[in-house]
């Protein structure tokens, strides 16, 4: 299981979003994965491994962590940041989403 | 630039059938394993199916198993997913999905979704 804390975050543009995603058991492989959706539009793999940053995404975004805690952090938001973000665990079967971080204005 | 495109999403009565598809372009689909992934309503996301490049592997979620079939084109850039025997549980938006297996797996560029209602 995935807990993704907090649920709403509310902040301004410019401002630094720390979104935790906690895991129920150790992801030995730190096999994680965070990802962008916004209502209507394709879900964004923003990073994998943890704490690799996916082809094109800006170094706004990083990710770090290891074990059972792991945090997405975005430098500075940008109008087209707010949005839901979703961690994913491919480290241990079966694979599993957390239920999202809403990062609105 | 990879593209890809659901279709298919529909009202349909519980114990009904829906076929979906996903056209995908900007890549050589043969050589990538896909993913159906959805989200219902107020949730979050859920994996659903998984097939290999050559359909040689294949993984269900277990909601899902022995009612959905997925299966690939790889002529047409094609991936399909038939959904017999559905349930209200699975109104959903569908999203079709490319996934890189070289280090794990994960879904690396989705679709926009079409959406499926299940409904009398």
């Amino acid at each position: 299981v995935l807990t993704q804390s907090p649920a709403t975050l509310s902040l301004s543009p410019g401002e630094r979003a720390t979104l935790s995603c906690r895991a129920s058991h150790s992801l030995g492989r730190s096999y994680l994965a965070w990802y962008h959706h916004k209502p209507g539009q394709a879900p964004r793999l923003l990073i994998y491994g943890a704490s690799n940053r996916a082809t094109g995404i800006p170094d706004r975004f990083s990710g770090s962590g290891s074990g059972t805690d792991f945090t997405l952090t975005i430098g500075r938001l940008e109008p087209e940041d707010f949005a839901v973000y979703y961690c994913q665990q491919y480290d241990i079967s079966p694979r599993t989403f957390g239920q999202g971080t809403k990062v609105e204005i | 630039e990879v593209q890809l495109v659901e279709s298919g999403g529909d009202l349909v009565q519980p114990g009904g059938s829906l076929r979906l598809s996903c056209a995908a372009s900007g890549f050589t689909f043969g050589t990538y394993s896909m993913n159906w992934v959805r989200q219902a309503p107020g949730k979050g996301l859920e994996f659903i199916s998984y097939i290999s490049p050559t359909s040689s592997a294949i993984y269900y979620a277990d909601s899902v198993k022995g009612r959905f079939t997925i299966s690939r084109d790889n002529a047409k850039n094609s991936l399909h997913l038939q959904m017999n025997g559905l349930r209200d549980e699975d109104t959903a938006i569908y999203y079709c999905a490319r996934v890189i297996t070289t280090s794990g797996w994960y879904e690396d560029f989705w679709g926009r979704g079409t959406l499926v209602t299940v409904s009398s």
